[in-house]
Formats: C-alpha cells, structure tokens, sequence
C-alpha cells in the first residue's frame, strides 16, 4: 500500500480540465511544500512536471499548475491534450523515519 | 546535459544479491545542491523509493528495504551504487537511478530504469 493516496484513474476530454489529488498526512504532504509530480508514459521513465508544491520546471507547459491544502495535494491539467495521456504520480517529503521520500500509487489520466 | 545510466545484471537468481551502477556524465556527483537515489517500478506498478546517498555518503533508506540494501557513493568515478541482498521475485522491477534535488526532495533527472528479473 502506498503512503500518498491518488485515484486510480481520471479522464477528460479534449480540451477540459482535470484534477488528480493525492492525499497524505502530517508528516508528509500536510506538513512540508516538498510535494513533487511526476508524468510518465509506458516504457519511459517518469519526468518532473511540478516541485515545491505548484512550481514548474522551465519546460514544462503551464497548463500544468499543482495546489495544496491541509494533507491534500492536488496537480490540475487544463486544456487537455492527447499526449497528456500517462500515469501522474506524487510525492512528497516525510519525517516518517528514514524514508525521506514517499510515492502516491499513481494515476492513470485518459484522454477521451 | 545531465545524464545518468544504469548498468549492472539483469537476471539476478532468488537469495542473490543484486548490484546496480549509476554513472553519472555531464555534471559532478560532489555537488552540494543535489544527492543520489535508487527508486524501482515492479512491472505494472508504481514507483517506490529505495534509499539515497549524499556525495559525502549520508544515506537514508526506505525501512522496507532497509535490511537488505546498501548504497554506495565513488566520487572518483562519478559514480553511485545499489546492493539489495537475499532478492526474491518481488524484486522484480525497473531501477532507476536519479538526482534528487537537495531540498525540494524532487527528482529532476532519471536514468532510462534497467529491468531486473529475478528467477531461477
């Protein structure tokens, strides 16, 4: 079982919106801006789309934008487009033990 | 441009021990911005983080694993490493090394994951 709780799966459509959320607790996403997300696509390794929370690495479009709020997390893709289809996976800093680093179990994001 | 490739077996057999390296090019792996982690994808799942090291050699390691794991760093070499003793087939999995942004704890780079079968 993961740390960090995401949906399984969300769809859209073409240019809609979409919201992913990853929930934690204290110790992780409600207590630290260290929550990171992360795109990948089938046979590819997984690229940084936000870090700190709602900061995008230069690069990545802007219809990316990420939001936090209490243990809740959340990555908001507007404007969707096919090759946004992948699975979105969260993460975030803990001060549980020695861990460091804690992964959501992933979301699976189809474009309708 | 930054750069990390795994290298080791890719067929480990139960109770062995696996050993992945992760060269580092196009950067120094004795940067105090960054340090250097192990995470693994078993085939269909998702991402789980097996441990870091710091160039100084300060690790930190997921308690799953910790038991069995051992990450090393050669800054001669630019280069890091992963032992993971006594493997079973739950071990099976894409690694993949990656650099890890001191701070923000976010990976900003990826090696390309080797698959690691374990079997008999």
């Amino acid at each position: 079982q993961s740390a960090l709780t995401q949906p399984a799966s969300v769809s859209g459509s073409p240019g809609q919106s979409i919201t992913i959320s990853c929930t934690g607790t204290s110790s992780d996403v409600g207590g630290y801006n260290y929550v990171s997300w992360y795109q990948q696509h089938p046979g590819k390794a997984p690229k940084l789309m936000i870090y700190d929370v709602s900061n995008r690495p230069s690069g990545v479009s802007n219809r990316f934008s990420g939001s936090k709020s209490g243990n809740t997390a959340s990555l908001t893709i507007s404007g969707l487009q096919a090759e946004d289809e992948a699975d979105y996976y969260c993460s975030s800093y803990t001060s549980s033990s020695t861990l460091e680093v804690v992964f959501g179990g992933g979301t699976k994001l189809t474009v309708l | 441009q930054l750069q990390l490739q795994e290298s080791g077996p890719g067929l480990v057999k139960p109770s062995e021990t696996l050993s992945l390296t992760c060269t580092v090019s196009g950067g120094s792996i004795s940067s105090s911005s960054y340090y250097w982690g192990w995470i693994r994808q078993p085939p269909g799942k998702g991402l789980e983080w097996i441990g870091s090291i710091y160039y100084s050699g300060s690790t930190y390691y997921n308690p799953s694993l910790k038991s069995r794991v051992t990450i090393s760093v050669d800054t001669s070499k630019n280069q890091f490493s992963l032992k993971l003793s006594s493997v079973t087939a739950a071990d099976t999995a894409v690694y993949y090394c990656a650099r890890v942004i001191v701070g923000a704890t976010c990976v900003d780079y990826w090696g390309q994951g080797t698959l690691v079968t374990v079997s008999s």
